[in-house]
């Protein structure tokens, strides 16, 4: 069945430092990708998405591309801030159940 | 700014009594979800409406979840009788559908159900 594999955490930063969050995928077809984030005490929240091969979504200084070839669609930032701590969810739609699937999140946390 | 609804937000019981979560969803929205996320995991999908219709409850432990949506707006989430494994955030969420369903879910902040 389709799944989703992200990089484990938690990541720890400084104020001003580079992310990458690795995420990879399975999936029947060329599904939607997703980033869904959830800030401490609140519901979960769409951050970007891209729906093609080779589509850049961005968002809040984030961004990721839709890699077909390697299935995969790693988040980016180029210099987080403390208000960016929080857990992390890759999430492929899958066309074939009709429904996201989360990964197990990524908990990344910004020190000043 | 329009937002999913639920309720209680915070929920202690003892195993083998009965349980509810309330949801709201964002007006107009078609489409309501309840997830289950276990601390430290990703959000699983428990049972899908479209209107007042299942769609998909293949995750819902039939035994004792049971989930409604009678007149396609709010929706009721049930267990009975809990169990110490149910010990979890169940995040409602809804998503308004317009020529299929794109993923583009918006989420009620939870509820948080702990078992004793």
């Amino acid at each position: 069945g389709d799944s989703v594999t992200q990089m484990e955490g938690p990541v720890t930063l400084s104020e001003e430092a580079c992310l990458t969050i690795n995420c990879t995928y399975t999936a029947t077809g060329y599904p939607s990708l997703f980033w869904y984030v959830q800030y401490p005490g609140e519901g979960l929240q769409l951050l970007l998405k891209a729906t093609k091969a080779d589509d850049k979504g961005s968002n809040k200084g984030f961004e990721a591309t839709y890699r077909k070839e390697t299935t995969s669609f790693h988040l980016e930032k180029g210099s987080v801030q403390v208000s960016d701590s929080a857990v992390y969810f890759c999430a492929p739609f899958s066309g074939g159940y009709n429904k996201l699937i989360f990964g197990a999140g990524t908990r990344l946390a910004v020190h000043p | 700014e329009a937002e999913v609804a639920q309720s209680p937000r915070y929920k202690i019981t003892e195993k083998s009594q009965a349980v509810a979560f309330w949801c709201d969803p964002i007006s107009g929205h078609a489409t309501l979800y309840w997830y289950r996320q276990i601390l430290g995991q990703g959000p699983e999908l428990l049972v899908q409406f479209q209107d007042e219709s299942v769609v998909d409850d293949s995750q819902l432990p039939k035994d004792r979840f049971s989930a409604e949506r009678l007149k396609g707006v709010d929706s009721t989430l049930k267990i009975q009788p809990a169990e110490l494994g149910d010990s979890a955030m169940y995040l409602c969420a809804s998503s308004f559908n317009w020529g299929g369903n794109t993923g583009e879910l918006f989420f009620g902040e939870g509820s948080r159900l702990t078992v004793l």
